[in-house]
């Protein structure tokens, strides 16, 4: 039951370059999705959300896309910095019904090279 | 900035032991979570807690699992009779409402069933 996919298990890019995440999704209810950031040993960090009612959100370096006719979100981040290195991880979650359970995706691994 | 704390960091007990996992919220927090993540697999749900009683569980969250908010401030995870399955990272979060809002998680216990 993959109702979250995040395909690319890992993903390089240099320092000030930008990195794209990508995210898909299968549940058509889904109405809200967030980005979470983790670095070993601690939990997960959240760093952005979109709702279903809008397309783009951004918050300094960091932008959520969503594409809601393709089942698709893509998380941007510019300049990516070494820092930026950590496991991302894609949720979602439907408004109401569900009480806000997270569905994680598999996580990418986003390595940022100096 | 506020954040969730969970105890212990790393927990090992013999199978078929009991074993309680402790968090504390975040204190205007009225939401609280318990997911899990088995080496290697997805961050997956098990229990939300709102208002002193379980709002929706997952089909992992079965008879052997139970959660409580003993005080004002703890929120605990106990699993009677553990398994070697149950060996994953149990993570603790809480949010300030359902619906539109990120849930913040803490770093985490390691539970390890010998």
């Amino acid at each position: 039951d993959q109702q979250v996919k995040q395909n690319s298990p890992s993903l390089s890019v240099q320092e000030g370059r930008i990195s794209i995440l990508n995210c898909d999704y299968t549940n058509s209810m889904f109405d809200y999705f967030l980005w979470y950031k983790k670095y070993p040993a601690e939990g997960p960090t959240f760093l952005i959300s979109i709702s279903s009612i809008k397309d783009k959100n951004e918050d300094g370096r960091f932008t959520v896309f969503l594409n809601k006719s393709a089942k698709h979100l893509s998380l941007h981040i510019v300049p990516s910095q070494p820092g930026d290195s950590a496991v991302y991880f894609c949720a979602a979650s439907v408004y109401g019904g569900s009480q806000g359970n997270l569905i994680f995706g598999k996580g990418t691994k986003l390595s940022v090279k100096p | 900035e506020p954040e969730v704390t969970q105890t212990p960091s790393h927990q090992v007990t013999q199978m078929g032991q009991e074993v309680i996992l402790r968090c504390v919220p975040i204190s205007n927090h009225l939401y609280f979570y318990w997911y899990r993540q088995i080496l290697g697999q997805k961050v997956e749900f098990l229990v939300s807690f709102y208002n002193n009683e379980i709002s929706e569980k997952s089909e992992i969250f079965d008879d052997q699992f139970s959660v409580e908010r003993p005080d004002g401030s703890n929120f605990t995870l106990k699993i009677r009779s553990t398994k070697l399955e149950d060996s994953a990272m149990y993570f603790c979060a809480s949010s300030p409402e359902q619906g539109r809002q990120p849930q913040h998680f803490g770093d985490g216990t390691r539970l390890s069933i010998l």
